[in-house]
């Protein structure tokens, strides 16, 4: 399984886009990129995934340049709500695998 | 209302005595997991199924046992609990999307051991 690398903390303020950084130089042609974000106390909740280039819904973006070893998650305009653990997870398109979490990106947002 | 319910949401136990962490999902899922967290070690998955009857270990099974006899639940077996399972625990389903494997948390069970 690929690893992952990401910054371990990051600060913002609120009305600012954030970008998290992945890098996952080992990933494979089968392997997908996921993001998840984590509260205090709580279980990890899905954000977004992405194969190749960028992917978008209601809450985040996804960039993966065209050689797939890094992706991007971008938040547009944190509030103090984004405050939280982020993280890269690199997977082969079928389940069951065992995913590494690793340990994230702790996002300070600040007023 | 689709989740993940695992239960205790806390419990503490002493060393040794045995304890099952229960888990259970409502969406149908054919894939459930087990993690643990600990403090600068983000999550570690300690086991996974990916279907009834079918486990697998995850990065640290030591200690732990799982079972899969019906396709909702997947309890979480400690045998002989030691201090150093104490851990926050997640359990979690998911399936196979369109892109991948999406997986949906439980809210956690703290366990401590002493």
């Amino acid at each position: 399984l690929a690893k992952t690398t990401q910054p371990i903390s990051m600060d913002s303020y609120e009305g600012q886009e954030v970008n998290i950084t992945c890098s996952h130089n080992n990933i494979a042609t089968n392997d997908y990129i996921t993001w998840y974000q984590q509260f205090p106390s709580q279980g990890p909740r899905f954000i977004i995934q992405g194969y190749k280039t960028k992917v978008t819904n209601e809450v985040a973006s996804l960039f993966i340049p065209a050689d797939r070893k890094s992706s991007t998650l971008s938040l547009p305009r944190v509030s103090l709500s984004d405050t939280a653990v982020y993280y890269c997870l690199v997977g082969a398109k079928q389940a069951g695998t065992a995913l590494i979490f690793g340990k994230g990106t702790t996002l300070s947002v600040s007023s | 209302e689709a989740q993940v319910t695992q239960n205790p949401r806390y419990l503490i136990t002493v060393t040794g005595k045995k304890l099952t962490v229960t888990c259970s999902q409502n969406m149908n899922h054919e894939y459930m997991s087990w993690y643990r967290q600990d403090p600068g070690l983000g999550l570690r998955q300690i086991y996974y199924s990916m279907n009834v009857e079918v486990t697998d270990k995850g990065d640290v099974p030591e200690g732990y046992k799982v079972s899969r006899k019906e396709k909702r639940n997947f309890p979480l077996i400690l045998e002989s609990p030691s201090p150093n399972q104490t851990s926050l625990y997640f359990c979690a389903s998911s399936f196979l999307g369109q892109g991948g494997e999406k997986l949906f948390f439980g809210s956690g069970t703290q366990l401590s051991v002493l």
